[in-house]
């Protein structure tokens, strides 16, 4: 059974950093790409971050871009987001998904996030 | 970046009711349009991937449908359970992902 199970969220001031971790099991982590995606309180889906199978390519969304920086330990089976200069638009519910990407000769012809975490609680705050 | 209109925000509708939420991309996506399911204080779930394709276990009360910057998300017969909100998201070459504003469903 895939499980994602979040932890590392928490309260933390204004300016301050977090790293949230992403315990992945029931699948070979090492062969998908993994996502974190956020959703303030009582607002919709906004994707943050992703990353490739094996860590060397990154992406992040214009909001994090230079403050949060995405990696994975392909031997502990964990995603990890790092979080620095935290601001209070940052309060949100973090979570981890997996992409699975649909392949035909080497050319992505679609791909989803099919499996999610339970989320982790980012409060920054005073 | 590419922009997603997802519409309505919010909908009324009666159970056995047809139900129809769609979503615009501001460019060309192809068929990278991908449609969730969240209920409250839960985690999203995948319905509907690559526009049409129903995801393995999911009802076939919901489908969905279009291509380019179009796209439409369906349940045929609007049941208890379905309450929840609705998302699209849509993937780009540059390895960017946008999910549209969301669709909260309700039981008039």
């Amino acid at each position: 059974e895939v499980q994602l199970v979040e932890s590392g969220g928490g309260l933390v001031q204004p300016g301050g950093s977090l790293r949230l971790s992403c315990a992945a099991s029931g699948f070979t982590f090492s062969s998908y790409w993994m996502h974190w995606v956020r959703q303030a309180p009582g607002k919709g889906l906004v994707w943050v971050s992703r990353i490739n199978s094996d860590g060397s390519s990154t992406s992040y969304a214009d909001s994090v871009k230079g403050r949060f920086t995405i990696s994975r330990d392909n031997a502990k089976n964990t995603l990890y987001l790092q979080m620095n200069s935290l601001r209070a638009e940052d309060t949100a519910v973090y979570y981890c998904a997996r992409e699975t990407r649909i392949t035909i000769f080497g050319v992505v012809i679609g791909n989803y996030f099919d499996y999610w975490g339970q989320g982790t609680l980012v409060t920054v705050s005073s | 970046d590419i922009q997603m209109t997802q519409s309505p925000s919010s909908l009324s509708a009666s159970v056995g009711d047809r139900v129809t939420i769609t979503c615009q991309a501001s460019q060309d996506i192809s068929n990278y349009l991908n449609w969730y399911q969240q209920k409250p204080g839960k985690a999203p779930k995948l319905l509907i991937y690559d526009a049409s394709n129903l995801e393995t276990g999911v009802p076939s009360r919901f489908s969905g449908s279009g291509s380019g910057t179009d796209f439409t998300f369906t349940i045929s017969s609007l049941q208890p359970e379905d309450i929840a909100t609705y998302y699209c998201q849509q993937y780009d070459n540059l390895h960017m992902y946008t999910f549209g504003q969301g669709t909260k469903l309700e039981i008039k």
